[in-house]
């Protein structure tokens, strides 16, 4: 089976702090996912990779950005957190052709 | 762009009985992939079934089954048999079949199913 791991179930932090949440995979995928979920507005798409190295914008990442720096291993950066990126953090990974998400458990972040 | 809609905010079923949970999406693909997701309070998220939209057979995963129109861009997700287990947080998702930097989920707002005993 996938396994996807998230470095912490809960965190908290407080505003104007750097802050990583850190994501690894098991099974060599080529894709990586940051989301975040918010009540009534489902996931949405943070930043994701397609290789080491590489990376895309999804659909928020004002606030955010993100490593690569080895295949397994997705990392997730609040530059300085605000009170409004308190929230579920979920990462994903994939295969390119076909492969359906596999997600790890998640963040739950709360800036303070 | 493609947008994913999931009209049901809350849904109830009673054990035993079925459950239809509705999705509609917009795209202008004729190839994509669609998904439904379970994410029970423990919170992972889980591929509950697939549909590759080339294939007209619905597809069907032991009491999970969908309908699938792709006409009207409709992608219903059934519960038979609902058990106390069901009770989750269901996502409609969309993928674009191309490679690449395309190959991100895009997610509709969630229905909250919750089962009666």
């Amino acid at each position: 089976d996938v396994k996807v791991t998230q470095s912490s179930r809960y965190l908290v932090k407080r505003t104007g702090e750097k802050v990583f949440l850190e994501c690894v995979q098991d099974m060599d995928h080529e894709n990586m996912f940051w989301y975040r979920q918010d009540p009534g507005l489902g996931l949405r798409l943070i930043y994701f990779s397609y290789d080491v190295k590489m990376k895309e914008k999804g659909d928020i990442p004002e606030g955010y950005s993100v490593s690569r720096e080895k295949k397994e291993r997705f990392s997730l950066i609040l530059e300085s957190a605000s009170t409004n990126q308190t929230s579920m953090y979920l990462c994903a990974s994939s295969t390119t052709i076909g492969g359906s998400q596999h997600f790890g458990d998640g963040t739950r972040l709360s800036i303070l | 762009a493609q947008t994913v809609t999931q009209s049901q905010p809350e849904m109830s079923v009673q054990e035993a009985e079925t459950v239809t949970l509705s999705c509609t999406y917009d795209t202008s693909e004729s190839d994509y992939y669609l998904f439904w997701y379970k994410q029970p309070p423990s919170r992972q998220m889980i591929l509950v079934i697939r549909q590759e939209a080339y294939k007209q057979q619905n597809a069907t995963e032991n009491r999970f089954s969908v309908n699938f129109q792709k006409a009207a861009k409709s992608f219903s997700l059934k519960i038979s048999d609902s058990q106390l287990g069901d009770a989750a947080m269901y996502f409609c998702a969309y993928r674009s079949i191309k490679g690449g930097a395309t190959n991100k989920l895009i997610f509709g707002t969630g229905t909250l199913l919750a089962v009666q005993p």
